[in-house]
C-alpha cells in the first residue's frame, strides 16, 4: 500500500519570505501523480500544484513550485514571496491513477503553515 | 459552472440516529469519491462510486456505513446509528474519468455526534 509522510506538523514564515514544506512517499509503482492541496480555515480543499511522475521537469504554478526527486521518493513544496493568504493546512497527496486504484488519493498528515506579517 | 456541492455544511446528530450526507458532483462528472477527515488528521479515502455502481469501498467501515450514487440525483453517504467516533468532516470529490486526476472537492460536511 502507498503511504505519504509529512514530517513537519507546523511551519511558520514571515511575509514575503520563502518556505519549503516536505513530503515523502512510498510506492512500488512507476507511474503516478503527486499533489499539494491547501486547506484554509474555511475547510475547502484547494489544489495548489500537481506533478506527474513520468515528467522530470518540476511543476510550477506562480509562486508555488515543487522539488520532485523520484529516486528518493521526495516531493517538497516551495512557496516564494509568502502572503498572509497562504496561511493554511497543506496536504501532500498521492494518486496511482495509472494503476488499479481508480484515481483515489492517499493523503499525508498535513503541515500547518502560518505566515506572519 | 457550480463546483462540487455538499449539504448540509454542518450536521448534528444524537447517538443512535442516522446521518445522511449529500454530494452533487460538478456538471458532467460521473465519478464520486468520499473521504473522511478526523480532527488533526489528513483525509482518508472511504469509497469510490460511478453512477449506480460502487467501484471501490475498501475504506468504508464494515458496519453502519453505506453509499450510493443513483442514476438521478446526488450521491448519498449514510451512517446508521451514529456514535461519537463518527464525528468528523466528510468530503466529497468528483471527476469525469479515472484518468483525470485530480478530483474537485466540495466544502465538506462537518458531522457532530452528541
Amino acid at each position: 500500500a502507498q503511504t505519504v509522510t509529512q514530517s513537519q506538523p507546523e511551519m511558520s514564515v514571515q511575509e514575503a519570505e520563502t518556505v519549503t514544506l516536505s513530503c515523502t512517499y512510498d510506492t512500488s509503482e512507476s507511474n503516478y501523480y503527486l499533489f499539494w492541496y491547501k486547506q484554509p480555515p474555511s475547510r475547502q480543499m484547494i489544489l495548489v500544484i500537481r506533478q506527474e511522475a513520468y515528467k522530470q521537469q518540476n511543476a510550477t504554478e506562480n509562486r508555488f513550485s515543487v522539488n520532485f526527486q523520484k529516486a528518493a521518493k521526495s516531493f517538497s513544496l516551495k512557496i516564494s514571496d509568502s502572503q498572509l493568504g497562504d496561511t493554511a493546512m497543506y496536504f501532500c497527496a498521492y494518486d496511482n491513477a495509472g494503476g488499479t486504484s481508480y484515481g483515489k488519493l492517499t493523503f499525508g498528515q498535513g503541515t500547518i503553515l502560518t505566515v506572519h506579517p | 459552472n457550480a463546483g462540487v456541492m455538499q449539504n448540509p455544511r454542518h450536521l448534528v446528530r444524537r447517538r443512535g440516529q442516522e446521518a445522511r450526507l449529500r454530494c452533487s458532483p460538478m456538471k458532467g462528472h460521473s465519478h464520486v469519491y468520499w473521504y473522511r477527515q478526523l480532527p488533526e488528521e489528513g483525509l482518508k479515502f472511504m469509497v469510490y462510486l460511478q453512477k449506480e455502481n460502487i467501484i471501490d469501498e475498501s475504506g468504508m467501515p464494515k458496519e453502519r456505513f453505506s453509499a450510493e450514487f443513483p442514476k438521478e440525483g446526488p450521491s448519498i453517504l449514510r451512517i446508521q446509528q451514529v456514535v461519537r467516533g463518527d464525528s468528523a468532516a466528510y468530503f466529497c470529490a468528483s471527476s469525469w474519468g479515472r484518468d483525470t486526476s485530480p478530483a474537485f472537492f466540495g466544502q465538506g460536511t462537518r458531522l457532530t455526534v452528541v
